[in-house]
């Protein structure tokens, strides 16, 4: 079955970079999207990858595929919860599915 | 352009009530999903409509259930209200349904005491 994957907590300091990972797996063809999530406002999207080549691999499945999202030069205000988001699948036993997300906490 | 709306903002019920939650999709917007937020986690995913219909569902009891109308806008009704079903519940909606990002409104909090 379909599932994902992130790294609870990443802790760095102004101005570094910082990678956030999100493993899934999936029997489909699925777009992988990435949300912020601020306090009190609506999740925002950041960024979207569609998985146009797997059809060229045979039947769609697709494990243990990591998907990063990569944040460079983080300021205080970049502190937030990021959550990957697994969607756009061909089969409607295909659930959309959220990571559990992951707290970035930018030091100042 | 408004995004996604929902209403109510708050929302406070007692065990074994009912409650309706509404939401309108972004204008064009012919996809709505919905979502439970349980406080300190991810949204788990609830139902996904299209065109009026129930196309995707997640592991949630039948006391959870959903429709869609001509105007595209939503309803989520959840029956026999339980203390754990007290959580954020968001309404997404997209153009369509593969591949396209989903819009997220503000949420309705429930507390259910």
């Amino acid at each position: 079955s379909n599932s994902v994957k992130q790294t609870g907590q990443i802790t760095v300091s102004e101005g570094a970079s910082v990678t956030m990972n999100c493993t899934y797996t999936s029997t489909g063809y699925p777009t992988l999207f990435w949300y912020v999530e601020y306090p009190s406002k609506p999740l925002q999207l950041l960024q979207r990858e569609t998985m146009e080549n797997s059809k060229n691999f045979g039947g769609g499945n697709i494990k243990d595929k990591n998907s990063p999202i990569v944040k460079y030069s983080v300021q205080v205000s970049d502190s937030a919860v990021y959550y990957c988001l697994l969607g756009g699948c061909r089969n409607r036993d295909d659930k959309i599915i959220f990571g559990k997300g992951t707290r970035l906490h930018i030091l100042p | 352009d408004a995004g996604v709306t929902q209403s109510p903002t708050h929302l406070i019920k007692t065990r074994g009530q009912h409650v309706t939650l509404r939401c309108s999709p972004i204008s064009g917007h012919k996809s709505v999903s919905w979502y439970q937020q349980v406080l300190g986690q991810g949204p788990q995913f609830i139902f996904q409509y299209y065109e009026k219909e129930e196309r995707g569902r997640g592991n949630f009891p039948d006391r959870f259930s959903a429709r869609q109308f001509p105007n595209y806008s939503s309803e989520l009704n959840v029956n026999a209200l339980l203390l754990g079903d007290s959580a954020l519940y968001l309404c997404a909606s997209s153009p369509g349904m593969q591949g396209y990002e989903q819009y997220f409104g503000p949420g309705t909090r429930l507390t259910v005491t």
